[in-house]
């Protein structure tokens, strides 16, 4: 079944250490968007890209920095992390680009803790 | 920054019993406006996707309505079974924004 996978579903890492998470897709989809969640608030666009030569900021890039390598892989790093970067981390896809119509397809979700 | 307020922010029912929960939003500039389910330790699913004033969609025992004039949708459940429970995600764009300004989550639970 097409799908939406990050790795790891799970990381504990300490301060200052630069942390990779990562995203496939098979649902061949153009856009990609990396999401935070965090207890008490609402899901907060990270990055987002419509293509492979193609990377915006969200609302909350500060901290982050993004690599979309092809149109199924969209990596998410923290160069240097700090724990209040500790949260849920979504990776996610759209479809139907460019129409109000167009959904989100979320990942599992990677479960990161900052000490 | 668009804020969606959702209400309430925890909701424990009975099974059994019919239930409705509330996204409010800024209706200038409407676009879309999503409600996704969210099951603990899953992934966040789309339930429906409206844009017209009016619009009312349905998905089994699970409806939305939408007004975009005074700002708000409302999801109901119908005959709530424990399966139903689930955090509910209401979120929004604006003017074919790419950005999806989500709420808080109402979180549902319902007890056998």
């Amino acid at each position: 079944d097409a799908d939406v996978t990050q790795t790891p579903r799970n990381r504990i890492t300490k301060t200052g250490k630069r942390i990779m998470l990562e995203c496939s897709q098979t649902k061949g989809h153009d856009r990609m968007y990396w999401y935070r969640q965090d207890p008490g608030l609402g899901l907060r666009l990270i990055y987002y890209s419509f293509d492979v030569k193609d990377i915006n900021k969200g609302e909350i890039s500060d901290g982050y920095s993004v690599s979309r390598q092809a149109q199924a892989k969209f990596s998410l790093s923290l160069e240097s992390a700090i724990p209040n970067q500790t949260a849920l981390y979504f990776c996610a896809t759209s479809d139907l680009p460019g129409l109000a119509e167009t959904r989100r397809f979320f990942g599992p979700g990677t479960r990161l803790t900052v000490l | 920054i668009l804020n969606v307020e959702q209400s309430p922010q925890s909701l424990h029912v009975q099974e059994g019993d019919s239930t409705n929960f509330t996204c409010s939003f800024p209706s200038s500039n409407f676009y879309a406006l999503h409600w996704y389910r969210w099951e603990t330790a899953k992934s966040p699913e789309a339930l429906f996707v409206m844009t017209l004033n009016g619009d009312e969609k349905k998905k089994g025992r699970i409806s939305a309505t939408l007004n975009t004039k005074e700002g708000y949708s409302y999801l109901y459940i119908k005959g709530s079974q424990p399966e139903d429970s689930a955090t509910y995600l209401c979120a929004r764009t604006q003017g074919g924004s790419e950005k999806l300004v989500f709420g808080k989550g109402t979180k549902l639970t319902v007890n056998p």
